[in-house]
């Protein structure tokens, strides 16, 4: 079975920019759970996203939005890209009522 | 604010010996606790799951929890230089969204 998958892989925007990120979970999960990552940090939550509902939500600005889609894939937006939102950004997937959560490769995003 | 401390390192061990990483967490509600292995540039990948205090073994991999002292441990048997990784740990409170914090990681270095 394939994993979870995230295009694209890497990405290189400028500030002010508009930047979307795509993630296809596990076949069978219908939770997808948004991370923002910075160089020797953990991962921090962003968003999840549970039937195309938002389950929870990060300390993120506004300027991150999200939605999941009727086959559970999902984006992520980020608005007005600032110099700090450069990071490694991971989608995880994980099954209903399971608190297992499955990484994708992730989308290396640079802002310039 | 639930936190979750790991020393960031480097954990440097030689081939062969036992590699202990510890992990404390703030809040005592948390149920579930989770390892993750991060290499370089790559994404987290599970190593295992623990929910009940005691011990958890899975091949060169033991995972401890006491949550009491409110500290989970992973230990890697043998450890060889592909054990050379970030390691991730992830705490989960049971009975929300299933919405992991995770620490900042610990770099684990094993020399020839």
């Amino acid at each position: 079975d394939a994993g979870v998958t995230q295009s694209p892989t890497h990405l290189i925007k400028t500030r002010g920019q508009h930047v979307t990120l795509r993630c296809s979970p596990i076949s069978g999960h219908k939770s997808v759970s948004w991370y923002q990552q910075v160089l020797g940090q953990g991962p921090q939550f962003i968003f999840q996203y549970y039937e195309k509902e938002e389950r929870g939500r990060g300390n993120f600005p506004d300027r991150f939005s999200a939605r999941q889609f009727p086959n559970y894939s999902s984006e992520l937006n980020v608005n007005a890209l600032l110099l700090g939102d450069s990071a490694l950004y991971l989608c995880a997937s994980s099954l209903e009522g399971a608190d297992t959560q499955y990484f994708g490769p992730g989308t290396r995003l640079t802002v310039l | 604010q639930k936190e979750v401390e790991q020393n960031s390192g480097p954990l440097s061990v030689p081939e062969g010996a036992i590699a202990s990483l510890n992990c404390t967490y703030s809040d005592r509600g948390s149920q579930s606790f989770f390892w993750y292995r991060q290499y370089s540039g790559k994404s987290p990948e599970l190593i295992m799951s623990i929910y009940s205090n005691g011990d958890k073994e899975d091949g060169r991999f033991t995972a401890q929890l006491n949550k009491a002292s409110q500290y989970v441990s992973l230990l890697i048997r043998d450890s060889q230089p592909s054990d050379s990784a970030t390691y991730l740990c992830a705490v989960n409170i049971l009975g929300g969204s299933y919405i992991p914090t995770f620490g900042r990681g610990t770099s684990l270095i094993v020399h020839p």
